[in-house]
């Protein structure tokens, strides 16, 4: 079993939709989560960054944690065709190093 | 935008070449990182350095070397490129523990 699972999809939704990306994990040792955002042919850029449980809000963009359920979730709100691109989750211990899921690739359909 | 540069973004080359991904910060960051990631799947750490003179291996097993002569640079080659090395290889940085990694905007390579 891989340390974390992601959908790699791609997953399309209409402009304006809610979207929901996800990941889950095994390691319960994980304290630090991530969000990054990947534009093709560009590096990873970091959208969401949380520590522990519970959720962090950044303007339409909300990353929950469910430390029990071993679960985090991204939402975006109102979303737009610009957020079209690959959402890696990312995880990691006490150290810094990161363990990143496969990545969901979005599509919003205009 | 993180200032993190790498060159070059695309490499087409033959095998047996000896190459040489280059990589510069200009942020003063301690911490740097080498990268692989293949299409539709995870980036594995491949090289890390918390500082001059100090690289360690990462995770995933990887036939290239690195060097940290300079806190803004982190070269990594490949003494003899092979098929199997074609993969995009993406460099990061960051100022210490559990702190935001910025990443360049990669470098894809393809060996022949």
């Amino acid at each position: 079993q891989k340390e974390v699972e992601q959908d790699p999809g791609p997953l399309s939704v209409p402009e304006g939709a809610i979207v929901s990306l996800n990941c889950t994990y095994s390691n319960s040792a994980f304290q630090y989560f991530m969000w990054y955002r990947q534009y093709s042919r560009k590096g990873p850029e970091l959208l969401m960054y949380t520590y522990s449980s519970g959720n962090k809000e950044d303007g339409r963009f909300t990353a929950q944690v469910d430390k029990s359920s071993k679960y985090i979730s991204l939402f975006i709100r109102d979303s737009q065709p610009s957020d079209s691109a690959t959402y890696l989750c990312a995880m990691s211990e006490w150290d810094d190093k990161i363990i990143f899921g496969k990545g969901t690739r979005l599509h919003i359909l205009p | 935008e993180a200032d993190i540069y790498q060159t070059p973004r695309y490499l087409v080359i033959g095998t047996g070449k000896k190459i040489t991904l280059e990589c510069s910060q200009t942020m003063g960051h301690d911490k740097m990182y080498w990268y692989q990631q293949d299409p539709g799947m995870e980036l594995h750490l491949i090289h890390y350095s918390y500082g001059v003179n100090s690289t360690e291996k990462g995770d995933l097993s990887s036939e290239s070397t690195v060097s940290r002569i300079r806190t803004e640079h982190f070269p990594l080659t490949l003494e003899s490129a092979r098929p199997s090395h074609t993969s995009q290889y993406l460099c990061a940085s960051s100022k210490g523990s559990q702190e935001t990694q910025y990443f360049g905007p990669g470098t894809r390579l393809l060996v022949l």
